[in-house]
């Protein structure tokens, strides 16, 4: 069956570093976003993506992060300037155009800042 | 998004049927339930979803009330793997707003 490919699956940064969190969605969806999992908190919804631009962002994705696709294949979340507050789990999911369809989550790139 | 209301926990025997209930009594005529779980130390996976119909797949069963105020995830014979989160959310299919989760029903499964 497909995957959602994230890499790394850990990563350590020092506060104030850029971090980039890389994802290749499935071949053939067209939706793409992040989530994010603070330790023992409910998934939070960050940044939706299509046709190569944001569809919807939260509050929480503010000018610190961005997004791109920088080929037909990856999809990357940036956070320019880390904080303590951003160590969480982060996911990428992906989804086929279509109501039929669920979105699919990768296993997630666990990001400590400290 | 409309909301939805689950139990925060519940416990079910190894092998035996579950019924995870969710309560959106503000759900709009287009909006969709969706139920994703989350296993430990995993992302969320889809299960199922369902607009007016009750529906079936591999994973579960999907029972809408008539009025559409609630819904009900059956597990037919719960394993120790099917211990995880449960998450009930609308999706408006019209506007086609994204995916935002509640805090779930934590499923333990004894066995």
């Amino acid at each position: 069956e497909p995957e959602v490919t994230q890499t790394p699956s850990h990563q350590v940064t020092q506060m104030g570093q850029e971090v980039i969190l890389r994802c290749v969605p499935i071949s053939n969806h067209l939706y793409f976003y992040w989530y994010r999992q603070i330790l023992g908190q409910k998934v939070e919804f960050l940044v939706s993506f299509y046709n190569n631009e944001i569809s919807e962002k939260s509050e929480i994705f503010d000018d610190q992060f961005s997004v791109e696709r920088p080929d037909g294949s990856n999809f990357t979340l940036k956070i320019r300037s880390t904080k303590l507050e951003d160590s969480a789990m982060y996911f990428c999911a992906s989804r086929r155009t279509g109501w039929a369809y669920g979105y699919t989550f990768g296993s997630g790139t666990r990001l400590t800042v400290v | 998004d409309a909301k939805t209301t689950q139990p925060n926990s519940m416990e079910s025997n190894e092998e035996e049927p579950v019924h995870l209930p969710c309560n959106h009594s503000t759900i709009s005529g287009t909006d969709y339930i969706h139920w994703y779980r989350q296993l430990p130390s995993q992302g969320p996976e889809y299960v199922i979803h369902g607009l007016t119909s009750n529906v079936n797949n591999r994973m579960a069963s999907l029972a809408i009330a008539e009025d559409r105020k609630s819904s009900t995830l059956i597990l037919h014979r719960a394993t120790l793997r099917d211990a995880a989160v449960y998450y009930c959310i609308l999706r408006d299919g019209y506007n086609n707003n994204d995916m935002r989760f509640g805090a779930g029903t934590r499923l333990t499964v004894k066995p």
